[in-house]
């Protein structure tokens, strides 16, 4: 079945340190690829998404590429930030069918300065 | 933007008794809700799919009669855990679309159950 595999973490960097969570997934046809962000106290948030091959997705510094050949979605920061310390979850909507996501497990970033 | 309001963040329970959860969507009609639950280092997995007015669809393995979801109105839907045992000890996440098909989905803050 469609699943997600997510680097579990956590992950700890000093600030201005360049971030690289891995993800790979498993699906048929062609997916949506996304990255959640959860920070402390609230819901997830969608960073970032991409809906077909060779996509890029990007937002707020953090970059995506969707890699058919490879199956996989890793997100990446040049440099993070103490504000960046969050859990990242990367999951996938099916080509067809239901709206619902499949996700990792999520991967807990701390950023110290 | 869209938000979804949860309620509440955390509940300790004791063993038997029945909890609710509510998930408002705050300033869009929720066609959809979908209840999400993740153990410790897990995924967050779904449990169930509500369409507003009509009953839940429930994934493999979850138990309709335990996990009582009600979508009454555009902007509410409920999870009753029903006679929690320690093993519901769980987080628990909604999440609402304003249509069926491919569209954003808008998360709660999610709610941490405790069964004791």
């Amino acid at each position: 079945g469609d699943s997600v595999t997510q680097m579990e973490g956590p992950v700890t960097l000093s600030e201005e340190a360049f971030l690289t969570i891995n993800c790979t997934y498993t699906a048929t046809g062609y997916p949506s690829l996304f990255w959640y962000v959860q920070y402390p106290g609230e819901g997830l948030q969608l960073l970032l998404k991409a809906t077909k091959a060779d996509d890029k997705g990007s937002n707020k510094g953090f970059e995506a590429t969707y890699r058919k050949e490879t199956t996989s979605f890793h997100l990446e920061k040049g440099s993070v930030q103490v504000s960046d310390s969050a859990v990242y979850f990367c999951a996938l909507r099916r080509q067809t069918g239901a709206n619902n996501l499949f996700f990792g497990t999520g991967t807990r970033l701390t950023v110290i300065p | 933007g869209a938000v979804v309001s949860q309620h509440p963040s955390r509940v300790i329970c004791k063993s038997g008794t029945s909890v609710k959860i509510e998930c408002r969507s705050l300033d869009f009609q929720a066609t959809t809700m979908f209840w999400y639950r993740q153990f410790p280092k897990q995924s967050l997995m779904l449990m169930a799919t509500s369409n507003e007015g009509s009953k839940a669809t429930y994934e493999q393995g979850v138990e309709k009669d335990k996990f009582l979801i009600n979508h009454a109105s555009l902007t509410l839907s409920t999870l009753t855990v029903t006679s929690a045992h320690p093993e519901d000890s769980s987080f628990y996440i909604c999440s609402a679309s304003d249509r069926a098909g491919p569209s954003p989905l808008h998360f709660g803050n999610g709610t941490r159950l405790t069964v004791t």
